[in-house]
């Protein structure tokens, strides 16, 4: 099973400044990495997906960036509705369908 | 645009089994991978296993080999989750999600279910 390490657990970051999170998998995922961000009561929504990709309806601060075992969440410019828990994953496509979660990084408010 | 609707709450007892829904709108249910997630209380997210469409198999993480049965209901487009001989740490909101394929990420989730195993 490949495991997905994010760091750090926690950040805490002012409003209007730079946000880096961090993935690191244990082996090799190319660049099937998504990101997504959850906020207290909800379900978890989509950012990034083909390690750089947004999806539909993602503002352009958040960027995502890497390769292999790699990976690097952005977040440009932060703004309230950013503070939240980040979960990286890895869908490659060997053994197929099989998924693993990152265990998260809760962005806070500094 | 993908609605993924879940069952309610529920509340079960130690070695009993729990089955959560997952309703389907806005497309058919044979054109999605539809996969299961948990979450225990201020845990991460877990991921128990999913629909590949290529093959037509559905696949379970290790950790739940046995104990969880997937199905899914093409005439209702809706998918089931039954998981059996529950314990006190299966206490949890459990998530359907969706994937173009099994290798997408999942872009469209439920709401989510709780389930309380408790004496």
């Amino acid at each position: 099973e490949i495991v997905m390490t994010q760091s750090p657990a926690t950040l805490s970051v002012s409003p209007g400044e730079r946000a880096t999170l961090s993935c690191r998998a244990s082996q090799s995922v190319s660049s099937n990495l998504a990101w997504y961000q959850q906020k207290p009561g909800q379900a978890p929504r989509l950012l990034i997906y083909g390690a750089s990709t947004r999806a539909t309806g993602i503002p352009a601060r958040f960027s995502g960036s890497g390769s292999g075992t790699e990976f690097t969440l952005t977040i440009s410019s932060l703004q309230s509705e950013d503070f939240a828990v980040y979960y990286c994953q890895q869908y490659n496509n060997w053994p197929p369908g099989v998924y693993t979660f990152g265990q998260g990084t809760k962005l806070e408010i500094k | 645009q993908v609605q993924l609707v879940q069952s309610g709450a529920e509340v079960k007892k130690p070695g009993a089994s729990v089955k959560v829904s997952c309703k389907v709108s806005g497309y058919t249910l044979t054109e999605l991978s539809m996969h299961w997630v948990r979450q225990a209380p201020g845990k991460g997210l877990e991921w128990m296993g999913g629909f590949d469409p290529e093959d037509g198999e559905t696949i379970y993480a290790q950790k739940f080999q046995g104990r969880v049965t997937m199905t899914e209901d093409t005439s209702t487009d809706t998918a089931y989750m039954e998981l059996s001989s529950l314990r006190s740490e299966d206490t949890a909101v459990y998530y359907c999600a969706t994937a173009d394929s099994s290798s997408d990420p999942f872009d469209y989730w439920g709401q989510g279910t709780l389930v309380t195993v408790s004496s």
